[in-house]
């Protein structure tokens, strides 16, 4: 069974520039999660992704947007860039929207310079 | 809206003792609790998960909580720490709906020392 993966690992961007992060759901899952981790703080819920469609999202401006692809893998979108994007950005698959567990990739770290 | 309080930044305890990472949770409906673990520059890797079955849950290496509504808990423990033990720890919440958003604490960091 294959886990979460992301890419890329690192990044490196300036003010105003755009970026886009992938994540590929563990294998037999369909929903995938984005989440923000600042420096020193617990994620931050962005949101989610059901079957290729938006299933929620939290407090995060329109320029974090997202994909979803028929194999369920997924892209985080986020035009732009302001210093305070810094962070770790975290995808999570889990095999439904509504009560699984949700199972965590590496994370991309994303530095805006 | 529910909602996470972790009461220690910063646990720090010697291999060998008993681990407590204290938790209390708010929420209006029936939550599902978790802990996950954070090694440095590492992922989260879910320690165990509470569903409204049993109040004490086990979960990976060792690790147990038990879920207290009458005090709104959630509390981690293990018995006996081990050096690999040391990592940011969340105490997680979550509610079944439209999308199952997790909310975060803000983390425990606990130190494991000779």
């Amino acid at each position: 069974e294959t886990g979460v993966t992301q890419s890329p690992t690192h990044l490196i961007k300036t003010r105003g520039q755009q970026v886009t992060l992938r994540c590929s759901s563990q294998s037999g899952h369909n929903t995938v999660s984005w989440y923000q981790q600042a420096l020193g703080q617990g994620p931050q819920f962005i949101f989610q992704y059901y079957r290729e469609e938006e299933n929620g999202r939290g407090n995060f401006p329109p320029r974090f947007s997202g994909l979803q692809f028929p194999n369920y893998s997924s892209e985080l979108n986020v035009n732009a860039l302001e210093l305070d994007d810094s962070a770790l950005y975290l995808c999570a698959s889990s095999l439904t929207g509504t009560t699984d567990t949700q199972y965590f990739g590496p994370g991309t770290r994303l530095t805006v310079l | 809206a529910q909602s996470v309080t972790q009461l220690d930044s910063h646990v720090s305890v010697s291999e060998g003792t008993p681990v407590l990472l204290r938790c209390n949770y708010s929420s209006s409906y029936s939550p599902s609790l978790f802990w996950y673990v954070q090694h440095p520059n590492k992922g989260l890797q879910l320690l165990l998960k509470y569903t409204s079955a049993a109040t004490l849950v086990k979960g990976i290496n060792g690790f147990e909580a038990e879920f207290k509504k009458s005090e709104t808990s959630f509390h981690l423990t293990k018995p006996s720490a081990h050096m690999s033990d040391a990592a940011e720890y969340f105490c997680v919440v979550s509610v079944t709906g439209t999308a199952s958003k997790l909310t975060f604490g803000t983390g425990t960091r606990l130190q494991v020392t000779l």
